[in-house]
This record gives structure tokens, sequence and C-alpha cells, in this order.
């Protein structure tokens, strides 16, 4: 496609449950990143993919979040046993170069943990 | 520590008068620095990038300066219009691939 695409664009979940976030980049793009935007705030990272590299994980807020990248393409967040606190925009982006290249993000996924 | 810190934090200004945003950071090594526009319930999107070297671009009524020298950005906004109503976030790349994101200005332009 054209553009970063998310998804789902909403999801409302109960608290304990599982859930999984969609990315597919820009093809070619070999930087991913996750952000978390909770309401009012600004953006809050979390993981960010770099081709084959060892992905940067350092701003997982706890081990109930994990990501992967397949093929070095689509991406999956993952988290497990939802909280109340995980509501939140979770934005993905992509860049054609590491770093210093122009961040081209997705729409996000709207949480919601009741 | 590495820090990007934005003013206002909110502003409310009146359809087609100048405003103007601002940027301070605390970044080593310093790459580059980038202004992004946020819609409400959208991603946010690139507006104008300004390397170490460069101390004023535009991008039609978009007009962002830097000065490296203080470590200050702005981004000046030229006859606002409703659709400007957004979130400004600034962005340092430093060198080696980290992105510094700043908290955002919320703008709000009234008619």
């Amino acid at each position: 496609g054209a553009g970063v695409s998310q998804s789902p664009s909403n999801k409302v979940t109960e608290k304990g449950k599982d859930v999984e976030l969609r990315c597919d980049p820009i093809s070619g793009h070999t930087a991913l990143y996750w952000y978390r935007q909770s309401l009012g705030q600004g953006l809050e990272f979390l993981i960010y993919f770099q081709g084959n590299s060892a992905p940067d994980k350092s701003g997982l807020p706890s081990d109930r979040f994990s990501a992967e990248r397949t093929g070095g393409s689509v991406s999956t967040l993952t988290i497990q046993r939802t909280q109340q606190e995980d509501s939140a925009v979770y934005l993905c982006a992509s860049s054609l170069t590491q770093g210093t290249g122009e961040l081209f993000f997705g729409e996000g996924s709207r949480l919601t943990v009741l | 520590k590495n820090q990007v810190e934005q003013s206002p934090q909110s502003l409310i200004i009146l359809e087609g008068k100048n405003c103007t945003l601002q940027c301070n950071y605390t970044v080593s090594p310093f790459s580059n620095l980038r202004w992004y526009k946020q819609d409400t319930g959208r991603g946010p999107v690139s507006l104008t990038i300004m390397t170490f070297s460069e101390n004023t671009k535009s991008n039609g009524r978009y007009t962002a300066t830097l000065d490296a020298d203080t470590k200050q950005s702005s981004l000046h906004i030229t006859a606002s219009q409703l659709s400007d109503s957004a979130s400004y976030i600034c962005v340092v790349s430093l060198q080696g691939g980290k992105l510094i994101f700043g908290q955002g200005t919320e703008l709000s332009v009234k008619p």
C-alpha cells in the first residue's frame, strides 16, 4: 500500500484478555517503530526494529508487552493480560533509513480496556 | 540527559493570525530536527526537517528556524487557518538513530 497500515483501528477488550495489534509498514522501509499515546499526552516510545538487527525494546513498559517483526515487514504488538492503564492509541511508524529519516505514521490502533 | 521541551503547551489564536511555537533541546550528538503535525485522531505527518547547517526552511505557510548554538528551534505559522488546529511535535534525531520526542504544542485556531 501507499502508506503505513494498522489494524484494528479500534479495539475494545476486557481486563485480563490478550490483544494483538498489527502494522504493515511502507514497502522497502527497513526501520519500524511502535509508540503509545495516551489521551492528551505525547508519544511514548515502545520498541524499534531495524532490518535484521536485534530490536530496541527499551521502551516496553512491562513484560506483558512484546512485539515481533516477521520477514522484515509486518509487525505485531502483543499485550498480554491487559490492564485499564494500557488504554491508549498505539501508533506504528516506518522509515526508509534508521533514525535520521522521516517517520511515516499509521493512523493508529485505539485500544480500550474495560 | 537528552530532552526536548516545547512551549507553549497549548495555544489558542484567531483565524488569520500568526503564531510561533518553540522547541528547546538538550541533545547530543545532534543529527537533525523535524516538526510534525498531528491532526486529532490521525498519525503525525512531517512538516519540515532541519539539519545542523540550516537556519531556516519554509513549507508553505510554515517556516521553521534552527539555532544550533542555543539549541532552539521555532515553527512559525503565517495567516493561520482553521485546518492548522492540531498538535505540533518537535522530534530531534541523535547521530546513531535515536529519536527524542517533545510533548507537543496543542494549537487551536478559532474563527
